[in-house]
């Protein structure tokens, strides 16, 4: 069955280190998705791509990066991470059609010491 | 700037109550809302509404867009503990495929 899957999915990590979440899907969508989940703030939007070569910067994009190399994979890094960062990523996948759903990974849970 | 507000912001309830959950939107170029819901884990799709006035139903769960006042409800009927979740409710525009979401309302059903 197709899916989308993240990893790891809890990371510790400390301020100042890089760090790099991965997601991949295997349903072939153009679309591919990250956000952060905090109390208070819901799910919002990190970067977006909508194909291999193709990234976009959402709503809260700062310390933040996204590559795309292949339909499969958008891995989402922290050049130098921050306490700040601390939260639940969310990795979503979405079909090029933009009235389409999008299909969540279950989340990592990265903690910035 | 692009606005969804969600409410109540929690609600508790017990099993066999019937609840509505809101979402209003300000946005441009609006093009469809979605519901979710939220486990322990990943969002998972319950509804789209593109049309006002249609009403979406799925077992006990209904939603229901008003493209004119700019909100849609969520209703659950006959709750039941298994329907404690977060639930969100976003927004696509005509201008791309991101989803803008609101920040959930959390449903606490007691037996």
């Amino acid at each position: 069955d197709a899916e989308i899957t993240q990893s790891p999915r809890h990371k510790i990590t400390e301020t100042g280190r890089q760090v790099t979440l991965a997601c991949h899907q295997t349903w072939n969508h153009n679309n591919m998705f990250w956000y952060r989940q905090d109390l208070g703030h819901g799910l919002r939007l990190i970067h977006y791509s909508y194909g291999v070569q193709d990234t976009n910067k959402g709503e809260v994009s700062d310390g933040y990066s996204v590559s795309r190399s292949n339909t499969e994979d958008l891995p989402l890094t922290l050049e130098s991470a921050a306490s700040s960062q601390t939260s639940v990523y969310f990795c979503a996948s979405s079909d090029r059609l933009s009235y389409n759903e999008q299909f969540f990974g279950p989340g990592t849970r990265l903690t910035v010491l | 700037e692009d606005k969804v507000v969600q409410s109540p912001l929690s609600l508790v309830v017990h099993e066999g109550d019937t609840v509505t959950l809101n979402c209003s939107y300000e946005v441009t170029n609006f093009r469809s809302l979605l519901w979710y819901k939220q486990e322990k884990k990943a969002p998972t799709f319950l509804f789209m509404l593109t049309s006002s006035g249609i009403e979406k139903k799925s077992g006990r769960l209904s939603s229901i867009l008003d493209k004119k006042e700019l909100f849609s409800i969520l209703n659950i009927t006959a709750t039941q503990t298994g329907d404690s979740a977060i639930y969100l409710c976003a927004v696509t525009l005509d201008a791309g495929n991101m989803l803008t979401f609101g920040g959930g309302t959390r449903l606490m059903v007691k037996p």
